[in-house]
């Protein structure tokens, strides 16, 4: 059966140093992957998605960036933490782009910036 | 436009009695509906969809929705709440953008069940 894993489950970092929010996806193949920000506790922000390997597409220009250096592993990165990145930040996976099959999502990062 | 509208931030109902919350949509062609749930510190669960078929759909946990496509609405009904119920739940559609689906989520709901 297909898992996903996120991690770390929280993280605090202060302003200005860099983030690795990591995200891996076992027992599929070519899934689309996707990294949503949840800004108190309510509605979902699209970040970034994925259709394969070093294929990104940006959703909200900002400080983030993401990579997926293989098959199965998308990464979340920020050179330099602002206040405003602090939010839950959500991992899913697809099997393919049809929408058809709903999306996956990992258990979350809760990251504090302060 | 694409969008999807949970016009309750939260909805309170006794345990035992029947509980909606409701979701209306907007999208071009047929319409792929999704329900989800988030516990507290958790990632979302899929609960149920609807793509073709029954308007009636039942998923996990005894939720079910109702397709009603004149009236653009999915809403998710259970017959019996259970104070464990209780969570965030999201609406979501299937949108097209600049030729790749993506899933458009409401603003949530917060469900509440009273013991």
């Amino acid at each position: 059966s297909q898992t996903i894993h996120q991690w770390p489950a929280t993280l605090v970092q202060p302003v200005g140093s860099p983030l690795s929010l990591e995200c891996t996806v076992e027992g599929t193949s070519n899934p689309n992957l996707y990294w949503y920000r949840q800004a108190a506790g309510r509605g979902l922000q699209l970040l970034f998605y994925s259709v394969g390997i070093g294929q990104i597409s940006s959703e909200v220009p900002q400080n983030l960036s993401a990579s997926r250096p293989q098959d199965r592993q998308f990464i979340l990165s920020s050179k330099k933490l602002l206040l405003s990145d602090s939010g839950f930040y959500l991992c899913a996976w697809s099997p393919d782009g049809t929408g058809g099959y709903g999306y996956t999502f990992g258990s979350g990062t809760r990251l504090t910036v302060v | 436009a694409q969008s999807v509208a949970q016009p309750e931030d939260q909805v309170n109902v006794a345990e035992g009695n029947p509980l909606t919350v409701k979701c209306t949509y907007s999208v071009s062609g047929n319409p792929y509906l999704f329900w989800y749930v988030q516990y507290p510190n958790r990632g979302l669960q899929f609960l149920l969809k609807y793509i073709t078929g029954d308007n009636l759909v039942k998923g996990s946990y005894g939720f079910e929705a109702e397709f009603n496509k004149s009236q653009t609405s999915f809403h998710l009904k259970k017959p019996s709440a259970l104070v464990s119920d209780s969570a965030l739940y999201f609406c979501a559609v299937r949108g097209l953008t600049a030729g790749t689906y993506k899933y458009i989520f409401g603003t949530g709901t917060r469900l509440k069940v009273l013991a």
